[in-house]
This record gives structure tokens, C-alpha cells and sequence, in this order.
């Protein structure tokens, strides 16, 4: 069965520095996607950025990267120049090609302070 | 602009007393969502729509039930709520298996 883990319940970061959260996922599939969603307090769930399996190029948004390590099954994000408006919940997900539905994890409260 | 919107934001119901839950969608994606989310954790989810053909997952309890009577919304309906049932409900739309989008949610408070 799939899982995704995030070892890091909550995170603080100073505001303007840079920050790295974590995630590993467990999977004998080939083709998946991996995501970060981030949960403001408003509670909107919104997609930061995603990554396809087969793309060994990491993906980028912004001030927003990722760090895809397919051999070690590992995901994790990293906020540059981080602002007092990233404070959020931020969820790893998982989902195959062949599913529609999406596997996340436990997710990491992301605090900024100013 | 909204494309995934739920009302409403608050509910508030009575131990016993059914209520629903709806989620409506300007995408035309074909799937579609509902996540039940308690606090501080990751969403949990009921069920899902592919068209029309209903998944419920297998730990759904069966006071919860869901209709799409087309594609543009869905409802979720709780028939006798329970105080374990107050929850953020998070409703989302994607096509196919790609992006899902979520609606702001609805808050359901068990009185």
C-alpha cells in the first residue's frame, strides 16, 4: 500500500529565510505524481507545486522548489525568502496514474515569525 | 473566482437531525470529492464521483451517503449526525486524474 509520511509536525522559520520540509513516500509504482498542498488558516486547500515521476528535472514555482529523490522515495519542499503569509498547514500527497484518488500526508504546520 | 464552492461555510445541526452539505463547480471537471478533515489532520477520503459512477472507500460509515445529480454539483448528505461527525468537510473537482481543486469548505458543528 501506498503511504506517504511527514516526519515534521510543525516548523518555524524566520521571515525572509529559507525553510525545507520534508516528506517520504512509499510506492512499487512507477508513474505517480507527488504533490504539496498548502492550507492556510482560512482552511482553502490550494496546490503549491507538483512533480511527475518521470521528470527528473525538480520542479519550480516562484519562491517555491522541490528536492525529488525517485531512487529514495523523497519529496520535500523548500520555501525561499519565506513570508509571513506561507504560515500554513502544508500536505505531501501522492497519487498514482492509474487512481484518481490522492493519498496524503499528516501533514507540517508551518509557522513564520516576523 | 471561485470554482469549487461550498455552502455553506458554518452549519450547525442537531444530534440525530439529517443535514446536507453542497459543493458546486465551474470547472466541468468529471470528478468529483468529498474529504471529511478534522483538526490538525490530514483530509480523510468518503467518497468520490468518476461521472456518474459513485467509489465509496471502504471505511465510509454508512450514515454518510452523497448524490451528483449532474456534473456541475454534489451533495453530502449525513442522516442521523453524530457528535463525532462535526468536522471541516472539503469538497473537490478535478479532470481525471490530474489536479484537484478544493472548495473553502463547510464547517458542521453537532449540537
Amino acid at each position: 500500500a501506498q503511504t506517504v509520511t511527514q516526519s515534521q509536525p510543525e516548523m518555524s522559520v524566520q521571515e525572509a529565510e529559507t525553510v525545507t520540509l520534508s516528506c517520504t513516500y512509499d510506492t512499487s509504482e512507477s508513474d505517480y505524481y507527488l504533490f504539496w498542498y498548502k492550507q492556510p488558516p482560512s482552511r482553502q486547500m490550494i496546490l503549491v507545486i507538483r512533480q511527475e515521476a518521470y521528470k527528473q528535472q525538480n520542479a519550480t514555482e516562484n519562491r517555491f522548489s522541490v528536492n525529488f529523490q525517485k531512487a529514495a522515495k523523497s519529496f520535500s519542499l523548500k520555501i525561499s525568502d519565506s513570508q509571513l503569509g506561507d504560515a500554513a498547514m502544508y500536505f505531501c500527497a501522492y497519487r498514482t496514474n492509474r487512481d484518481d484518488k490522492i493519498i496524503f500526508g499528516k501533514g507540517t504546520r508551518l509557522h513564520i515569525l516576523p | 473566482d471561485a470554482m469549487v464552492i461550498q455552502n455553506p461555510r458554518y452549519q450547525v445541526t442537531q444530534f440525530g437531525k439529517p443535514v446536507t452539505l453542497s459543493c458546486s463547480q465551474t470547472l466541468n471537471h468529471n470528478v468529483m470529492y468529498w474529504y471529511q478533515q478534522k483538526s490538525s489532520q490530514a483530509p480523510k477520503l468518503l467518497f468520490h464521483y468518476y461521472d456518474k459512477d459513485f467509489n465509496n472507500e471502504a471505511d465510509t460509515p454508512d450514515n454518510f451517503q452523497s448524490r451528483r445529480p449532474n456534473t456541475s454539483f454534489c451533495f453530502l448528505d449525513i442522516r442521523s449526525p453524530g457528535l463525532g461527525d462535526a468536522a471541516m468537510y472539503l469538497c473537490a473537482a478535478s479532470s481525471g486524474r490530474n489536479i484537484q481543486y478544493f472548495g473553502a469548505g463547510t464547517r458542521l458543528s453537532v449540537l
